[in-house]
């Protein structure tokens, strides 16, 4: 069945630049989407389609995704956007898989 | 505005099926294109797909679990069911509902999670 992974932490500075990336085979000709969760919270929908931002979203959110591996981008990471990222692939076959999450804190 | 909150029994013993209800409003199973999933998480651990039902009434489920899963709805009383059976300690999870836009495969409205302990 298909699968998806993510690398289990990343760190990064306030005002730096976060990516997260999400590996899986031809993961590029899928849709993929990312939620970012907070300890005790559900999770927000940040980037859906790839690349597209929901309303209400940062601008400093962004997404990629080609080949083989998608990227959420957290430009000038800020302390309110540490929390667990996953990332969510729709395939054919397996329909929906989650990626095992990636943490991301801001030191 | 969007709402979805989950509801069922917070313990259950080892066997036994479990029944989850998700109970929605601002939107409609009569409105082309909608999509309602459940997905759960054991704690400290990752998130997991589950099932989905789409206004048209197509179900899917993760292929390790879909002998277990029965997904429903009921569209009058804007409702989406889930069943488990055989439910063991490893199912011990938080529960969420969520719905979407099917034809974007993603989910931007969640439930705040029911927690499902499995024990004897």
């Amino acid at each position: 069945s298909y699968a998806v992974t993510q690398p289990p932490a990343v760190s990064v500075s306030p005002g730096q630049t976060a990516s997260v990336t999400c590996f899986g085979d031809k993961l590029g000709d899928k849709y993929v989407s990312w939620y970012q969760q907070k300890p005790g919270q559900s999770p927000v929908l940040v980037i859906y389609q790839d690349f597209k931002r929901p309303s209400g979203i940062p601008e400093r959110f962004s997404g990629s995704n080609s080949g083989n591996t998608a990227t959420l981008t957290i430009s000038a990471t800020q302390a309110v956007d540490e929390a667990d990222y996953y990332c969510l692939a729709w395939d054919s076959n397996t329909n929906y898989v989650f990626g095992a999450g990636t943490k991301v804190t801001v030191l | 505005q969007v709402t979805l909150r989950e509801s069922g029994p917070a313990l259950v013993k080892p066997t036994q099926t479990l029944t989850l209800t998700c109970t929605f409003s601002g939107f409609s199973f009569t409105t082309s294109g909608v999509c309602v999933s459940w997905i759960r998480q054991p704690p400290g651990k990752a998130l997991e797909w589950l099932a989905i039902i789409d206004w048209d009434d197509d179900k899917y489920y993760s292929t390790s679990l879909k002998t277990r899963l029965t997904i429903s709805k009921d569209t009058s009383e804007n409702q989406v069911a889930l069943t488990m059976t055989n439910m063991g300690p490893v199912d011990t999870a938080t529960y969420y509902c969520a719905s979407g836009d099917c034809d974007s495969y993603n989910f931007d409205h969640w439930g705040q999670g029911t927690l499902v302990t499995v024990s004897s």
